[in-house]
């Protein structure tokens, strides 16, 4: 059975980083059949797409947090990690790591999801 | 970025009642759409893949049709346990982007 668990502090200061991990059982995130990724969601608003990592390591971001994320992933740990630096009040959000389907150019989509955490950066 | 605009923003419909609800993609995306349902402090479930497939375990009740920059999801018979809100996907392009969420009450 899947789950996909976040861990971290929920509280940052202005200015720090945030680190978030995920821990993944029931599944291997050497899988060549996902990929990982975080998901925000600022509190009362839509969902925000962060960025992902394929288990050769390659990583995508989106252009709008790209300066200030890092995505990283411990196969022998089987969990993968989120760093989003220099946090504002904007970045408060419950966050989600989640597990995306790939096995073709179609049929790719979030088939499992973390309960998500919530992160308050406030001083 | 692929801007995805879902409407309406919210709706009220009785049990029973056939709920639409639109997403249309600022560029083709093909059938690189998904749909999502989040109810409240939880995280979001799928429902349909690439446009029309209805995930395993989802009821026949929702569907989803569109190609292109069009796209359409009905809930044909409006269940009590429908209560959320709903959101489109694309995956044409990175960066990955949503909707921005239909909420869905029951009257």
């Amino acid at each position: 059975h899947l789950q996909l668990q976040e861990s971290g502090p929920g509280l940052v200061k202005p200015s720090e980083t945030l680190s978030l991990t995920c821990n993944v059982s029931g599944a291997s995130i050497s899988s060549s059949s996902y990929y990982w990724d975080w998901i925000r969601q600022p509190p009362g608003k839509g969902l925000e797409w962060i960025g992902t990592i394929y288990y050769r390591g390659s990583t995508y971001y989106n252009p709008s947090l790209e300066s200030r994320v890092t995505i990283s992933a411990d196969m022998s740990r089987n969990h993968f990690s989120l760093k989003l630096s220099s946090v504002t009040a904007a970045d408060t959000a419950v966050y989600y790591c989640a597990r995306r389907r790939v096995v073709a150019t179609s049929n790719q989509y979030f088939d499992s999801w973390g309960q998500g955490t919530l992160v308050t950066v406030s001083s | 970025d692929i801007q995805m605009t879902q409407s309406p923003s919210s709706l009220s419909a009785s049990v029973g009642d056939t709920v639409t609800i639109t997403c249309q993609a600022s560029q083709g995306i093909s059938d690189f759409l998904n749909w999502y349902q989040q109810k409240a402090g939880k995280a979001p479930q799928l429902l349909i893949y690439d446009a029309s497939n209805l995930d395993t375990g989802v009821p026949s009740r929702f569907s989803g049709s569109g190609y292109g920059t069009h796209f359409t999801f009905t809930i044909s018979s409006l269940q009590p346990e429908d209560l959320g809100t709903y959101y489109c996907q694309q995956y044409e392009n990175f960066p990955l982007t949503f909707g921005g969420g239909t909420k869905v009450e029951i009257k």
